[in-house]
């Protein structure tokens, strides 16, 4: 079946980086886009960016510019988002997505990854 | 970015119920809205798209309807396993952007 398989929760200080990683199974992985969505304890859904794992094609939302990058690696059908200068109120569950062509609705979603920022 | 928003925020029912959540897109979005359901600690679930389009595997009890700028969720008969978190999203232009969410349960 179609699923998103995503890396585990992780720990960071303020100020440093994290990677978080979503391996895609029972699809063809260049065939669909990705986006990554967080949400922050008790809050809404927010997006983050998507990326084109044919192309290696991105887009990001203003919010992140300059401190998100997503990557893929086709040989192992695996996307990839890295968040930098991590502060307090990026602490959320991030998760990936698959988006359908020609339709941006997100089906299906990894199970998320928790990212705690703490000193 | 278009700003979605969601009525109620949240609301008590009981089993067998028949419910309605409502979106408003604050532009027109034709029909390109989509549903999410989302449990505690568990990643949200494809309801619905194209407004009205039931994803595959959910069940019939679930539907939706709108176009333009307003769109309705409604459960039919409520059971016990769609006390959950309900939102929506536009996907007419990006930045994709999802309303804050309805929170559904039990009276």
């Amino acid at each position: 079946q179609v699923q998103l398989v995503q890396s585990g929760a992780e720990v960071k200080k303020p100020g440093a980086s994290v990677k978080v990683s979503c391996k895609a199974s029972g699809y063809t992985f260049t065939s669909y886009d990705i986006n990554w969505v967080r949400q922050a304890t008790g809050q809404g859904l927010e997006w983050m960016g998507w990326m084109n794992p044919n192309s290696g094609n991105t887009g990001y939302a203003q919010k992140f510019q300059g401190r998100v990058t997503m990557t893929r690696n086709t040989s192992i059908s695996t996307a990839y988002m890295e968040l930098s200068s991590l502060r307090s109120e990026d602490t959320a569950v991030y998760y990936c997505a698959r988006g359908e062509p020609g339709g941006n609705w997100f089906d299906p979603w990894g199970q998320g990854t928790l990212v705690t920022v703490s000193s | 970015a278009i700003r979605m928003t969601q009525s109620p925020s949240s609301f008590s029912a009981s089993t067998g119920d028949r419910v309605t959540i409502t979106c408003r897109a604050s532009q027109g979005i034709s029909s390109y809205l989509a549903w999410y359901q989302q449990k505690p600690g568990k990643a949200p679930k494809l309801l619905i798209y194209a407004a009205s389009t039931l994803q595959s595997g959910v069940p019939s009890r679930f539907s939706g309807s709108g176009s333009g700028t307003d769109f309705t969720l409604t459960i039919s008969c409520l059971q016990s396993e769609d006390f959950a978190t309900y939102y929506c999203q536009q996907y007419y232009s990006y930045p994709p952007t999802f309303g804050p969410g309805t929170k559904v349960d039990i009276k």
